[in-house]
């Protein structure tokens, strides 16, 4: 079955760009017509949905943050990633990678175990 | 943006007791609301979607109910593992989540 692993630097600077990939396995990225999705939470708060993409390369993103992320997709590669810039403390989580069901009911069945970003100097 | 407001934010329960939670949205999302659990350092699991579809392979003590901006989510009989947060989640764009239900065994 699918599964996702995200990867990236886990120590970031403040006003640096985070740079995270997610990389799936036991599939095709682009098989079918999932959105592919970042999600991120702070320590001890809850879930904060970052944005999505397409193998189509269209993209949604979540306004509040929407002036400081990128994401893109890789299908020979079989990755997405997620770009953040200008980060502050305030951008300190973990941060996941899931696979959103294509049209239809979305919902996120596959999620990655999610990686650790602190941003300090 | 939706917003969604759980309630209570944490619940302390016994095992084989009933547990509800309550998630209710700003405005009208029909069915599109989704529910997951989340245990201490892991990833989100999803149980629930489109407000009362149970995802293949979550036990069937778990549902939900509900339409329009008033959603319910139900434990029929707690276990020991049960023991997790829980978040309800629209996917009107942009997807938001509820601030999650902390669930203790009392």
């Amino acid at each position: 079955q699918v599964q996702l692993q995200e990867s990236g630097p886990g120590l970031v600077k403040p006003s640096q760009t985070l740079s995270l990939t997610c990389t799936v396995s036991g599939g095709s990225i682009s098989t079918g017509s999932y959105s592919w999705t970042w999600i991120r939470q702070p320590a001890g708060k809850g879930l904060e949905w970052i944005g999505h993409i397409y193998i189509t390369g269209s993209t949604n993103y979540n306004p509040s943050l929407k002036s400081r992320v990128t994401l893109s997709i890789d299908t020979s590669k079989n990755q997405f990633s997620l770009k953040l810039s200008s980060v502050t403390a305030a951008d300190t989580a973990v941060y996941y990678c899931a696979r959103e069901t294509p049209s239809g009911y979305f919902y996120m069945d596959v999620w990655g175990k999610g990686t650790t970003v602190i941003v300090s100097s | 943006d939706i917003q969604l407001t759980q309630s209570p934010s944490s619940l302390s329960a016994s095992v084989g007791d009933r547990v509800t939670i309550t998630c209710q949205a700003s405005q009208d999302i029909t069915n599109y609301l989704n529910w997951y659990q989340q245990k201490p350092g892991k990833a989100p699991k999803l149980l629930i979607y489109d407000a009362s579809n149970l995802e293949t392979g979550v036990p069937s003590r778990f549902s939900g109910s509900g339409s329009g901006t008033h959603f319910t989510f139900t434990i029929s009989s707690l276990q020991p593992e049960d023991i997790a947060t829980y978040y309800c989640q629209q996917y009107h764009l942009p997807r938001t989540f509820g601030q999650g239900t902390k669930l203790e065994i009392k």
